[in-house]
Parts: structure tokens; sequence; C-alpha cells
């Protein structure tokens, strides 16, 4: 199974918004609505952002929201803080009891 | 406060086996799907394996495996310590990682679950 894509880089100035997208196919994002975004700060664990293409867990901001338009997943960070520089992680079930990651997004806040 | 520690890594010789372990606190373990998440040093999170819990099973666990793993990794549970395992044969230099535990969900199929909280990883590292 290939790993979803996503841009390695992205970026923005604080109080901006910026979009992270996350390519697959039929077979993973398009097919299904398990879709999650993680964030993982260096030396970190990843933390669970977005699930379900667009729901968020308890605590997470709701500055973080998710989306979806075919095969494209994007997560999109409004009222960008410096905090939120980390990299992101998409994933999705891909069928056939497959989970797929993307291979990571690092958002640098200007 | 829920909480997942992994432990057991270590250095290993390629061909060889290792057994790594996570003990979960402050949830209900048994009704929760589990999962292995690694990570390559500075590379991107690949999913290695996951296991049903009783809330959406039932009885029996149900097991699922990335391809890379299938055939040499084998991933269990004991409820009654608490504790989730992964049994790694045949080790090779691409296993090499930081093996994260994962707690999934009680109400959905194992594998579309996502994964709500996460240890801090146990470093396991394949080399001559």
């Amino acid at each position: 199974q290939s790993a979803l894509t996503q841009p390695p880089s992205a970026s923005g100035s604080p109080g901006q918004s910026v979009t992270i997208s996350c390519t697959g196919t039929s077979s993973d994002v398009g097919g299904y609505k398990y879709v999650s975004w993680y964030q993982q700060h260096p030396g970190k664990a990843p933390k669970l952002m977005i699930y379900e293409v667009i729901k968020r867990p308890s605590g997470v901001p709701d500055r973080f929201s998710g989306s979806k338009s075919g095969n494209t997943a994007s997560l999109t960070v409004s009222g960008l803080q410096a905090e939120d520089e980390a990299n992101y992680y998409c994933s999705s079930y891909a069928g056939s009891n497959n989970l797929v990651f993307g291979g990571g997004t690092k958002l640098t806040v200007l | 406060e829920v909480q997942v520690l992994e432990s057991g890594g270590g250095l290993v010789q390629p061909g060889g086996s290792l057994r790594i372990s996570c003990v979960a606190s402050g949830f209900t373990f048994n009704t929760y799907a589990m999962a292995w998440v690694r990570q390559a040093p500075g590379k991107g999170l690949e999913w290695v394996s996951s296991i049903s819990g009783s809330t959406f099973s039932g009885s029996g666990d149900s097991t699922y495996y990335a391809d890379s793993v299938k055939g040499r990794f084998t991933i269990s549970r004991d409820n009654s310590k608490n504790t989730l395992y992964v049994q790694m044969n045949s080790l090779t230099a691409e296993d090499t990682a930081l093996y994260y535990c994962a707690r999934g969900g009680q109400y959905c199929p194992t594998i579309t679950c996502p994964f709500d909280s996460w240890g801090q990883g146990t470093l396991v590292t394949v080399s001559s």
C-alpha cells in the first residue's frame, strides 16, 4: 500500500491560515470517511487533531478543521500560533484491513 | 489520566527476535482496540499492527498487520495485565524505528479507529 501524498512543507505568519493537503486514491481517502490528522512536535509523541475527516477531539482548538474533496483531504489551521509549528501527518483507512499514513508536512510559523 | 508506556526496545542483530510491551492505565483496557505504529529515524509514521477490543469485537481478538511485517510480527494482549505486546521475528535493518503504542477506539471497526493516546515510544535498533 502506497503512502498518502503530503507536501513536505507549509508555512504561514502568525494569525494567518494555512491548509495542508493529503492526496490518496479512491481506494483510501476517496473511498472512506476514516481520515485522521496527527500533530507531532520534535521529539514528542503524535497527537490526534482530526478524525473521521472533520471531527475534532475534545481539547483540540477549533482553529483546526478538516475537510475532504474526492481523493484529497485537507487540514486547515486558522489564526496560526507559534505553538502550531510541528509536523502533521494524515492517515486513512485503505480497505482490506490496511491503514496508510502520509509522508508528513512540516509546518513553519514565520 | 489515560497513559500507555512502552518498554523492551534495544539492539538486536539482523535475523533476531524481540518482544516489546506496552502497559496501559487510566482506562478500561480490554474494551479498546490497540495498535503499534513505528517511526524510522528522521522518517514519517508507519502503521504496523492493530488488535481489536472487546466492545466492538466481542470475545476473541482480531489482529491486523501491515504487509511489511505480516508473517514476522505477532500482536497480542493480556487484558489481566493491561498489557499490549508485539513479538518481532526475522528482524532486518528496515525494522529499525521508534515503536509507539497507541490506543484506538471502543465503538469503531478496529482498523478505522483513530489513535487518541500515544506513548513516548521504545527504540528498536537492528544492527550487527
